[in-house]
């Protein structure tokens, strides 16, 4: 069964660019979860779809969005990009989602992430 | 303040070594889970515990979850040099996933 895939791997934009990062969530899942990794903040909850629906937001500015495919694929994108949006951006899947994610029958699994530098 | 506070931050120890690392709240937990993340890679899960006082084994590792549900802990005896990364406790007390703080382990051959 493959794992969750990210794309790209690494990525290099300049401030006020945009940026656009893909995820393939294991087949049979449905939810799409998003988190952004930084060595100061830690791992912080961006968003979660599930069947297509932003069903949870975290605390991250409008310029950081997402959206969900019918195969439910994910993309997330950053707008008007920051210095500080430099990060490790980490998409999970699971089954369920996040009313069952502390559920044995609904583990998150994680991407390898795309690592984004913004000069 | 981060929801759940995880210590030590740091920890490098030799091999063989034995340690405790540490994953505080002042939130109620339904359950918390505790991942591991290697350079380069996303979080892997290691265990799910759920029971107020429930203790889960992994090899040589130890889960406990406290007795209130606000607080849990890693036990890992004889570290090796394998169970290099950072280590991560999460819940989900509301409708969002957080994670701890974080735990970066260093064993020393």
């Amino acid at each position: 069964k493959a794992g969750v895939t990210q794309t790209p791997r690494y990525l290099i934009k300049t401030r006020g660019q945009q940026v656009t990062l893909s995820c393939s969530p294991i087949s049979g899942h449905r939810s799409v979860s998003w988190y952004q990794q930084t060595p100061g903040q830690g791992l912080q909850f961006l968003f979660e779809y599930f069947s297509e629906t932003q069903r949870n937001k975290g605390n991250f500015p409008g310029r950081f969005s997402g959206r969900q495919f019918s195969n439910s694929r994910s993309e997330m994108n950053v707008s008007t990009l920051e210095l500080g949006d430099s990060a490790l951006y980490l998409c999970a899947s699971s089954l369920e989602g996040s009313a069952y994610l502390s559920s044995y029958n609904s583990p998150l699994h994680f991407g390898n992430g795309t690592r984004l530098t913004v000069t | 303040t981060q929801l759940l506070e995880q210590s030590p931050q740091f920890l490098s120890i030799q091999e063989g070594e034995n340690l405790t690392v540490y994953c505080n709240s002042s939130s109620v937990f339904s359950s918390l889970q505790w991942y591991r993340q290697e350079p380069g890679e996303g979080p892997v899960l290691l265990v799910t515990v759920v029971t107020g006082g429930e203790v889960k084994k992994l090899k040589r590792l130890t889960f406990q979850f406290g007795d209130a549900r606000k607080d849990s802990s890693l036990h890992i005896t004889a570290a090796q040099p394998g169970d290099t990364g950072l280590y991560l406790c999460a819940g989900s007390p509301y409708n969002q996933f957080y994670f701890g703080t974080g735990t970066s382990l260093t064993v020393i051959p």
